[in-house]
């Protein structure tokens, strides 16, 4: 069974700056995703950036970045220039891709980072 | 907008009551998966399903709640004879043929009194 392991309860970063987010995973398989959700005050689940196990390149999307390293089984997340509307929980998860059976395809997720941005 | 949609949003029942929670995939997505939060926690998978079958259920309770995906229609989570410790946020997501990345719905929170 997979574990993700997210360290920093509450975190929280000043309007502009870059804050980073931490993320763990333990798990026996090879062929997996990470992701990081966001969940905003309106509770919606919005995906902010994915990452494929087998590519060694850090996934990037505009102001998020995330810094993977296989081998420590770590994924954090980097936010940078933060703004206000960042301020949300933050959800590492763990997509197992074994094809059939029991555990197939579910997302194993951390129990969050409570981000908050100060103006 | 073709998002997941579920309804209701919000759903109050009392103890007893049935509780029926609805999910629309994203437009030419066939794969749902449904997950529980409870307060200050991270979400909990539940049933993933594809048209008409049931792929994994080994995060459902072994009674009162059951799920289904019929080859018309949306997604189905229903609770039984609900207690108060079904009071949570019931997600469901969705995805393609390549189920490599879920797309949530906004979730429906159900009280129960």
């Amino acid at each position: 069974a997979q574990t993700v392991t997210q360290s920093q309860p509450e975190m929280s970063v000043q309007e502009a700056e870059t804050v980073t987010l931490s993320c763990t995973y333990d798990t026996s398989e090879s062929n997996y995703y990470l992701f990081w959700y966001k969940q905003p005050p309106s509770r919606q689940m919005i995906l902010v950036i994915r990452q494929e196990a087998y590519k060694q390149q850090n996934a990037t999307e505009n102001r998020f970045s995330v810094n993977f390293q296989k081998a420590a089984k770590s994924f954090s997340l980097k936010i940078s220039d933060s703004q206000l509307g960042d301020t949300a929980m933050y959800f590492c998860a763990f997509l197992n891709r074994r094809p059939s059976g029991a555990g197939s395809y579910q997302l194993t997720f951390g129990k969050g980072t409570k981000l908050s941005v100060i103006p | 907008n073709a998002g997941v949609m579920q309804n209701p949003r919000h759903l109050v029942r009392r103890r007893g009551q049935e509780a029926r929670l609805r999910c629309s995939p994203m437009k030419g997505h066939s794969h749902v998966y449904w997950y529980r939060q409870l307060p200050e926690e991270g979400l909990k998978f539940m049933v993933y399903l594809q048209k008409e079958n049931i792929i994994d259920e080994s995060g459902m309770p072994k009674e009162r709640f059951s799920a289904e995906f019929p080859k018309e229609g949306p997604s189905i989570l229903r609770i039984q004879q609900v207690v108060r410790g079904d009071s949570a946020a019931y997600f469901c997501a969705s995805s393609g043929d390549l189920v490599d990345t879920q797309y949530f719905g906004p979730g429906t929170r159900l009280t129960v009194l």
